[in-house]
């Protein structure tokens, strides 16, 4: 079974930092998410990357596939980006598509 | 933007009652997913759907769970005979390919509470 850890469980920010969100696993995997859950409940899928980078306007999500790790970048931090930030990867084994889940980074940005 | 939408988005039931949370995914999607998040927890894996079978589920998914896809809309989750430990918050997930490189679309969430 493939474990997941985030780190921090708990970040604070003034506007416009540059924040970073870590995620850690156990097992190799193929493909890894990165999701944006809303105070009120609801989840976003922000990103899906198997390799290298991606970048969705002011967020950037990196993976080290060796390494079993992965970073969340959120640039000129604003407001609206205080969420829980949630990275999630494939449970474990060939055919398996469960999705483990992470703790979740709780973002705080203030103004 | 097409999107998956959940009803009720607030339910509260006895212990011991049934429940039937709906799921109406996006139009052309063709895998649904249901996952569970107890307040203050992490979202967990319940069970995957395709072609009208569980194609995976996880052990919290045991026989008072089911799924249906009962047309060609939507997609439920029963749960037979509600427990307090079931209170969470129960998302749809859905999307057009299988497996874990295609990207999942959520539903805003169903609020489940037993009393």
């Amino acid at each position: 079974k493939n474990e997941v850890e985030q780190s921090p469980q708990n970040l604070t920010a003034q506007e416009g930092e540059f924040i970073t969100i870590n995620c850690s696993y156990s097992v190799g995997i193929s493909a890894l998410h990165w999701l944006q859950q809303h105070p009120g409940g609801g989840i976003v899928s922000l990103f899906m990357l198997s390799s290298g980078k991606k970048k969705h306007g002011r967020l950037i999500a990196t993976i080290n596939i060796q390494e079993k790790h992965s970073s969340l970048h959120i640039t000129a931090s604003h407001p609206r980006d205080s969420a829980v930030y949630i990275c999630a990867v494939p449970n474990s084994g060939a055919g398996s598509y469960q999705l483990t889940f992470g703790k979740g980074t709780k973002l705080s940005v203030i103004p | 933007e097409p999107e998956v939408t959940q009803t009720p988005s607030h339910q509260v039931t006895q212990m011991g009652q049934e429940v039937i949370l709906r799921c109406v995914p996006i139009s052309n999607h063709l895998y649904f997913y249901w996952y569970r998040q107890i307040l203050g927890q992490k979202v967990e894996f319940l069970v995957s759907f395709y072609n009208n079978e569980i194609s995976e589920k996880s052990e919290i998914f045991d026989d008072q769970f089911s799924v249906e896809r009962p047309d060609g809309s939507n997609f439920t989750l029963k749960i037979r005979s509600t427990k307090l430990e079931d209170s969470a918050m129960y998302f749809c997930a859905s999307s057009d390919g299988r497996g874990l490189n295609y990207e999942q679309y959520f539903g805003p969430g169903t609020r489940l509470t037993v009393t």
